[in-house]
């Protein structure tokens, strides 16, 4: 079946520190993956994503390279703010599946300045 | 703007009362879900619907109702059945297939119990 695994937190770095959230994935097609970002008491907002393998996707900073071989998605970002304090969900679409997501259970960022 | 509205954003339930959790999309997505989220926990998925008039149960549907009479309403029912309903809720949608298969949230609303 399908199902997303990614690191355990929290994680707390100083401001301008390099991050790294862990993301690996099961799947039985070839799925879409994703990385979602909520903020306390907010949604979840799309942060960036990948169709195929080796394909990065990239935004605000942040990057992630679809790593077939290795089945990964890992988060990194060069220099946190503490903007980018917040929970980071990684997640993958499989269309074999019909349109279901399968969502990791989420790593906290806390960035101190 | 396009987007997806949830409402109440906060939402409290007495004993034996079942309560309605409002979901509109103005995105004219075909498909809509519903995920509950537990602190420090990640989504897990309740009902979902591809097409009007249609939906499927999730991973935890047991105390849960929900209709698709319109393309942009996907309301969300927690019955007296649901005995631990305290929770964030949250709405989806997304389009069908392919690059589209993205999907976009609304803020939540936060159920508590009396």
């Amino acid at each position: 079946g399908n199902s997303v695994t990614q690191m355990e937190g929290p994680v707390t770095l100083s401001e301008e520190a390099f991050l790294t959230i862990n993301c690996t994935y099961t799947a039985t097609g070839y799925p879409s993956l994703f990385w979602y970002v909520q903020y306390p008491g907010e949604g979840l907002q799309l942060l960036l994503k990948a169709t195929k393998a080796d394909d990065k996707g990239s935004n605000k900073g942040f990057e992630a390279t679809y790593r077939k071989e290795t089945t990964s998605f890992h988060l990194e970002k060069g220099s946190v703010q503490v903007s980018d304090s917040a929970v980071y969900f990684c997640a993958l679409s499989d269309l074999n599946t019909g349109n279901q997501f399968y969502f990791g259970t989420g790593t906290s960022l806390t960035v101190i300045p | 703007d396009g987007g997806i509205t949830q409402s109440p954003k906060y939402l409290f339930r007495k004993e034996g009362q079942n309560v309605t959790l409002s979901c509109e999309q103005n995105l004219n997505h075909d498909a809509m879900y519903w995920y509950r989220q537990d602190p420090g926990q990640g989504l897990r998925l309740i009902y979902y619907s591809q097409i009007v008039n249609d939906f499927q149960k999730g991973d935890i549907a047991e105390g849960y109702s929900v209709s698709r009479e319109k393309k942009e309403s996907f309301p969300l029912t927690v019955t007296s059945a649901q005995k631990n309903p305290t929770a964030f809720y949250l709405c989806a949608s997304s389009s069908v297939g392919g690059a589209k298969n993205i999907q976009y949230f609304g803020a939540g609303t936060r159920l508590s119990v009396l």
